[in-house]
């Protein structure tokens, strides 16, 4: 079945440590996206990719990183954690800007704490 | 430049009366609009889009909106909410290239039973 999957789902860690959350979708699309949403808040888009070897920044500024290395995978990384990346992390994709079905397809979300 | 703008941060309406969810939106050029569905601890899902066909677009679960260009608004409606329909909802704008992607900052509808 086509779909994109998040894991963890739930992460609680200590500051300092490295993490890394995962991105998987099976649906084929080329471009992958990663926003953070704080409670009650809108979504921002942290990074963003449009297919292998490509990965962009995105309106926010964040200490992340990631990597697309297969088309499918677009894992997100923190390499220091702190209190201040506590938050949710919601993982998407879509087809190719020149296809009209360009709709994001969104993940269950990680909601990451950092203590 | 482009932006979206949820009049209502919280919208509360009775079950079985109707949901008006409003939504406007600035874009230098023809926009393509969406809206979204957020349930708690869920991922966002996609309920309805617009991409410059008919201005009145239907989506899942009896959700439509209208594109009106001269108010520049994306309003998203349903005749009749259910209990089910309690969820915190996003407008969204975006240029056709799908290079630059606008969220609004989300209502929250509650329905009361």
């Amino acid at each position: 079945e086509a779909d994109i999957y998040q894991t963890p789902r739930y992460l609680v860690i200590g500051t300092g440590k490295k993490i890394t959350l995962e991105c998987s979708q099976t649906m084929g699309h080329d471009k992958m996206y990663w926003y953070q949403q704080d409670p009650g808040m809108e979504l921002h888009l942290i990074h963003y990719s449009y297919g292998v070897n490509s990965t962009e920044k995105g309106d926010l500024s964040s200490e992340s990183t990631v990597s697309r290395i297969r088309t499918e995978h677009f894992p997100l990384t923190l390499e220091s954690a702190r209190p201040s990346h506590t938050s949710q992390y919601l993982c998407a994709s879509s087809e190719l800007a020149t296809s009209h079905r360009y709709e994001q397809y969104f993940g269950p979300g990680t909601r990451l704490t950092v203590t | 430049a482009q932006s979206v703008t949820q009049l209502d941060s919280h919208v509360s309406v009775s079950e079985g009366t109707p949901v008006l969810l409003r939504c406007n939106y600035s874009s230098s050029y023809s926009p393509s609009l969406f809206w979204y569905v957020q349930h708690p601890n869920k991922g966002l899902q996609l309920l309805l889009k617009y991409t410059s066909a008919a201005t009145l677009v239907k989506g899942i679960n009896g959700f439509e909106a209208e594109f009106k260009k001269s108010e520049t608004s994306f309003h998203l409606t349903k005749p009749s909410a259910h209990m089910s329909d309690a969820a915190e909802y996003f407008c969204v704008v975006s240029d056709r290239g799908y290079q630059k992607v606008t969220f609004g900052t989300g209502t929250k509808l509650q329905v009361i039973p």
